[in-house]
């Protein structure tokens, strides 16, 4: 299993702002995952993008990866309050279990 | 997409009693399952890997004798939390993956022990 480890732990912005938090990671991979997680509540699978894809955009939200630094950045643009989460980074490979890391928790204050 | 079901979604017990929680792949086979749990303000830490057709491994630290698992189907694994005590009561996500490259979350279940 393969870990990802996000960047910052904590972000807080006004509804409206732009919230861009990182990922990093320490293998070679098939693809990248993020998700997010709202309190007490499931993850949520938000994009995947596969290790020959630098950019991938879905709503708002837009990923990037760059393999040569093995890391990836996920952009919220617009945020809305509904937006708060914490969000992780996973790179799953084949029937493997997932690691993840401590996530970030991101407050879009109202 | 590929849908992955849990239940009971929330469930309060007595300390003592067991607690099965179910999950299920509902448009895909899946031949493994994964088990976390995560304590408040935690990641997701790795349980247990559910095989189907086969015995259940366990991660370190995790008692097997304690969260029983079977792999009932190519759609259901089940998480049997016996005997249990207030230090269980966490969130409880199991995942399928779907081939090569992607996995599906349930959507958890709250466990409470009093």
């Amino acid at each position: 299993s393969q870990q990802g480890e996000e960047d910052p732990q904590a972000l807080s912005i006004q509804e409206g702002e732009n919230a861009t938090m990182n990922c990093s990671y320490k293998t070679s991979i098939n693809n990248l995952q993020w998700y997010r997680q709202n309190s007490g509540r499931g993850l949520v699978h938000l994009i995947l993008i596969r290790s020959n894809e630098r950019e991938k955009h879905s709503g708002r939200l837009r990923v990037t990866l760059d393999t040569s630094k093995k890391s990836s950045s996920l952009l919220i643009t617009a945020s809305r309050a509904a937006d708060t989460a914490s969000y992780f980074c996973a790179t799953p490979s084949g029937n493997t279990p997932l690691v993840f890391g401590k996530g970030t928790r991101l407050s879009v204050i109202a | 997409g590929a849908v992955v079901s849990q239940h009971p979604s929330w469930v309060i017990c007595k300390s003592g009693t067991s607690v099965k929680i179910e999950c299920r792949s509902l448009d895909f086979q899946a031949t493994t399952m994964f088990w976390y749990r995560q304590f408040p303000k935690q990641s997701l830490m790795l349980m247990a890997t559910s095989n189907e057709g086969s015995k259940a491994t366990y991660e370190q630290g995790v008692e097997k004798d304690k969260f029983l698992i079977n792999h009932a189907s190519l759609t259901l694994s089940t998480l049997t939390v016996t005997s249990a005590h207030p230090e269980d009561s966490s969130f409880y996500i199991c995942s399928a993956p779907t081939g090569v490259l992607e996995q599906y979350f349930g959507p958890g279940t709250r466990l409470t022990v009093t």
